[in-house]
């Protein structure tokens, strides 16, 4: 059955240091691959979106890296700040544009 | 920025009453979906709605739940006799087309306890 797979236990840094979070998935070919930030009681809010035929992505501090061969995923927060601290979601689409498929998502925790 | 918007915030009801969840997509788009979210589970599709009819739906998104738009701003989703493994927070969802239409973005989501 298809499964995506994040880290389920907490992932705590100090402020400055690079945050590195995981996605795995299995019995999955997708299209694209997306991260999100969700904070507690609120939606999952979009952050960077890769294709497969990409292999990096970055936005400002951020940094997603795709291997459809590992079928896994890195999210990288450079210079991480205690204002990253949320959940981040892993989600996966297929080619029909429809729905995402979520993994459990990784909780950050940054301490000054 | 344009943001997603729902209404109501929390929702309150008793088992097997009916429950009508409001959602206003984000302007000009033209794709859009629902997502429930359990306690403490992950987030979970339940539907997708493109161009006035049902585009997709999973196993959770049965006979008791419909979707609509009434009108060329709102987006509902009802749930016709609520069951207590209904509480979940349901997040409503757009997406623009061509392109970029692979990028949703979400509300801030309704809270919804069946009692």
């Amino acid at each position: 059955s298809q499964k995506i797979e994040q880290n389920s236990e907490a992932l705590n840094i100090q402020e400055g240091k690079t945050a590195t979070l995981t996605c795995n998935y299995t019995n999955y070919s997708p299209a694209y691959l997306q991260w999100y930030r969700q904070d507690p009681g609120r939606g999952p809010v979009f952050l960077l979106l890769i294709r497969e035929n990409e292999k990096e992505k970055r936005k400002e501090r951020l940094k997603v890296t795709f291997d459809t061969t590992l079928k896994q995923s890195l999210f990288h927060i450079t210079a991480s700040q205690p204002a990253d601290s949320a959940t981040y979601l892993c989600a996966l689409m297929n080619t029909g544009f429809q729905k995402l498929v979520f993994g459990t998502g990784t909780r950050l925790l940054v301490s000054p | 920025e344009p943001e997603v918007t729902q209404t109501p915030s929390h929702q309150v009801t008793q088992m097997g009453q009916e429950v009508i969840l409001r959602c206003v997509p984000i302007s000009n788009h033209l794709y859009f979906y629902w997502y429930r979210q359990i306690l403490g589970q992950k987030v979970e599709f339940l539907v997708s709605f493109y161009n006035n009819e049902i585009s997709e739906k999973s196993e959770i998104f049965d006979d008791q739940f419909s979707v609509e738009r009434p009108d060329g701003s709102n987006f509902t989703l009802k749930i016709r006799s609520t069951k207590l493994e209904d509480s979940a927070m349901y997040f409503c969802a757009s997406s623009a087309r061509q392109g970029w239409r692979e990028t949703q973005y979400f509300g801030p989501g309704t809270r919804l306890l069946v009692l």
